[in-house]
């Protein structure tokens, strides 16, 4: 089965624009998390949407938002970028986001915000 | 709320040698615990968990974990080493209820 898919894989933006990064989760997957991934903080909890609500949230500004869709699909946006903000942003989807249920990673989508 | 901590952010490895990466994690109540492995360019991959019974859980390409409650530790080892294990190696916690969080991560590097 086709495993999580994230658009784009790469992406430069400036400081102070936005930008929307995509998610498609696994085919009948409810659960979608949003991590962002840099050398310094490691990987760090955005948030989790669960059919559709947002059923978690990490500690990150109100810059960084998400919704999902009634297929499943996310999307996560960020605006006013600050250089910080580069990052590799991660998905991963699970069938209900419990323990039981193995999540997938995307392979990611790499912002650098110049 | 929970934390982890990798004490070797690299450990490099000959290949056939066995090979230890430490976890440890700090947590007010009952944790399961994960073992992630990211290869270049690419998402994570889920290696091993435990979330209850036997404390030392396996992967099916040879590591195996142990969930020491009083040491608060879930070291990953593996006995013979390959160079197809060369990755970034993430250990992560829950409390089940709450998201995953990971550890800063300790790159493998197998070296022929």
């Amino acid at each position: 089965k086709a495993g999580v898919t994230q658009t784009p894989r790469y992406l430069i933006k400036t400081r102070g624009q936005q930008v929307t990064l995509s998610c498609s989760p696994i085919s009948g997957h409810r659960s979608v998390s949003w991590y962002q991934q840099t050398p310094g903080q490691g990987l760090q909890f955005l948030f989790e949407y669960f059919s559709e609500t947002q059923r978690n949230k990490g500690n990150f500004p109100g810059r960084f938002s998400g919704r999902q869709f009634s297929n499943s699909r996310s999307e996560m946006n960020v605006s006013t970028l600050e250089l910080g903000d580069s990052a590799l942003y991660l998905c991963a989807s699970s069938l209900l986001g419990g323990l039981n249920t193995e999540a997938f990673f995307g392979q990611g989508t790499r912002l650098t915000v110049v | 709320a929970q934390s982890v901590t990798q004490l070797d952010s690299q450990v490099p490895v000959f290949e056939e040698a066995p090979v230890e990466l430490r976890c440890n994690y700090s947590s007010s109540v009952s944790v399961y615990l994960f073992w992630y492995v990211q290869y270049p360019n690419q998402g994570l991959q889920l290696l091993l968990k435990y979330l209850s019974g036997s404390t030392l859980v396996e992967s099916i390409n040879g590591f195996e974990a142990e969930f020491n409650k009083s040491q608060t530790s879930f070291h990953l080892r593996k006995p013979s080493v390959h160079i197809s294990d060369t990755a970034e190696y993430f250990c992560a916690v829950t409390s089940g209820n709450t998201p995953l969080v990971f550890g800063k991560g300790t790159r493998l590097s197998v070296i022929a």
